[in-house]
């Protein structure tokens, strides 16, 4: 069984530019998160899909950051314009209907210049 | 409000020797606790979890973890390190199973011949 994957595994951009990054959950899982490590800081929660629906959003930073999960799918998270404190690790997790274990993928490292 | 608070950014120990890595946390409602582990490169992997039930949880590659609630603490322990322990140790604690995870800063493990 695959686990989350993401894309891209890096990405340097400059501030002021758009990046769009992409999660793929384990196939069936309905709860798709999106968590954040700046440098030197702790994991962040930003958000939770269930299927298409935002259930809980209460970490996104600002409205800078636009998540969406179209068809309850795959996930996309865009920052735009990105700024330098955007710089991190972008981790995204999915769990299945028991919600007893949040499964990794290998993260998203985003360089603003 | 859940937080955690993993005591050491840093622990060295020699190969063979105990391992032990401190969590303590803060919970309103009885906390769901969890360590994750991350080897270069890699996503997060759920090394053990507490629910409900007996305290002293086992999970993979020899590592256990007691909860106490009278200390607030969750630490992770291993009798003998081997050099493939090498890696960032993340404890973290969410109200139930689904909801955001509070992370801790995330303990790098050091592990000599």
């Amino acid at each position: 069984e695959a686990g989350v994957t993401q894309f891209p595994s890096h990405s340097v951009i400059e501030k002021g530019q758009t990046v769009t990054l992409r999660c793929d959950p384990i196939s069936g899982h309905d709860n798709l998160y999106w968590y954040r490590r700046v440098m030197g800081k702790e994991i962040k929660f930003l958000l939770h899909f269930v299927k298409e629906s935002k259930q809980d959003e209460s970490g996104m930073p600002n409205n800078r950051f636009l998540a969406e999960r179209t068809g309850g799918t795959y996930s996309t998270l865009k920052v735009q314009p990105a700024e330098l404190e955007d710089s991190g690790v972008y981790f995204c997790a999915s769990s299945g209907p028991l919600l007893e274990t949040q499964y990794f993928g290998p993260g998203t490292r985003l360089l603003v210049l | 409000a859940q937080s955690v608070t993993q005591l050491g950014s840093h622990v060295s120990v020699s190969e063979g020797a105990l391992v032990l890595l401190r969590c303590n946390y803060s919970s309103s409602v009885p906390p769901y606790l969890f360590w994750y582990v991350q080897y270069p490169n890699q996503g997060l992997q759920l090394l053990l979890k507490y629910t409900t039930g007996a305290t002293l949880v086992k999970g993979i590659n020899g590592f256990e973890a007691e909860f106490k609630k009278s200390e607030t603490s969750f630490h992770l322990t291993k009798p003998s390190a081997h050099m493939s322990d090498a890696a960032e140790y993340f404890c973290a604690v969410s109200a139930t199973f689904g909801y955001a995870l509070n992370f801790g800063k995330g303990t790098s493990l050091l592990v000599t011949p």
